[in-house]
């Protein structure tokens, strides 16, 4: 149990293009679903915490105006990254929170994205 | 500002013998603990989960947690290869989680 997918699993794309992100649920109901950024060799940042049918609370110095996310169902919320930049290319991660759980977090496979 | 400390490493550890990874949390409040595991280039996987003072085992994991001295642990016993990874400590405070930066284990055949 506890299966988050997400979808690409990698992505190469131009900059001044955008990407989106798909973030699943496969097996629970998530109300709360958490984007993290991840560079070599450092620790997890996470971005934005989002909550189904609300706005996403975003952390300090994250772009919510580059940065999109809709959790528009309780299995599905999307991040997309808007107009990217070469600056832009990291590992993005989205986790889970069961609704009727403890505090755990369930983690997708990551996406992995290069902007040219 | 609530913080989770872990040395980074990375610690070194021969094949077959005790791992010992430490974490403090800041929050007194604190009332979950968590442990992932992120291999490199991979996304982390939640291995234990501890709430309650003591110890709770799980194969050859073992979580360690003391409220008094805000302090949890993680044991591996008979440290294997497969075990060589970044291991994150994960605390509950105010409905997040509030990350360590990781501890890198290394087991050395």
């Amino acid at each position: 149990g506890a299966v988050v997918s997400q979808h690409p699993s990698w992505v190469i794309c131009k900059s001044g293009t955008s990407v989106k992100i798909e973030c699943r649920s496969l097996d629970f109901q998530a109300t709360t679903m958490f984007w993290y950024r991840q560079f070599p060799k450092q620790s997890l940042m996470l971005m934005a915490t989002s909550n189904e049918g609300s706005k996403a609370t975003y952390e300090q110095g994250v772009e919510k105006d580059k940065f999109l996310i809709n959790h528009a169902s309780l299995t599905l919320s999307t991040l997309t990254v808007t107009s990217a930049h070469p600056e832009d290319s990291s590992f993005y991660i989205c986790s889970a929170r069961d609704w009727g759980g403890a505090y755990e977090q369930y983690f997708g496979p990551g996406t992995r994205l290069t902007v040219t | 500002q609530k913080e989770v400390e872990q040395n980074s490493g990375p610690l070194s550890v021969p094949e077959g013998a005790i791992a010992s990874l430490n974490c403090t949390y800041s929050d007194r409040g604190s009332q979950s603990f968590f442990w992932y595991r992120q291999y490199s280039g991979k996304s982390p996987e939640l291995i234990m989960s501890i709430y309650s003072n003591g110890d709770k085992e799980d194969g050859r994991f073992t979580a360690q947690l003391n409220k008094a001295s805000q302090y949890v642990s993680l044991l591996i016993r008979d440290s294997q290869p497969s075990d060589s990874a970044t291991y994150l400590c994960a605390v509950s405070s105010n409905y997040q989680l509030i990350w360590g930066a990781g501890t890198k284990l290394i087991i050395k055949p």
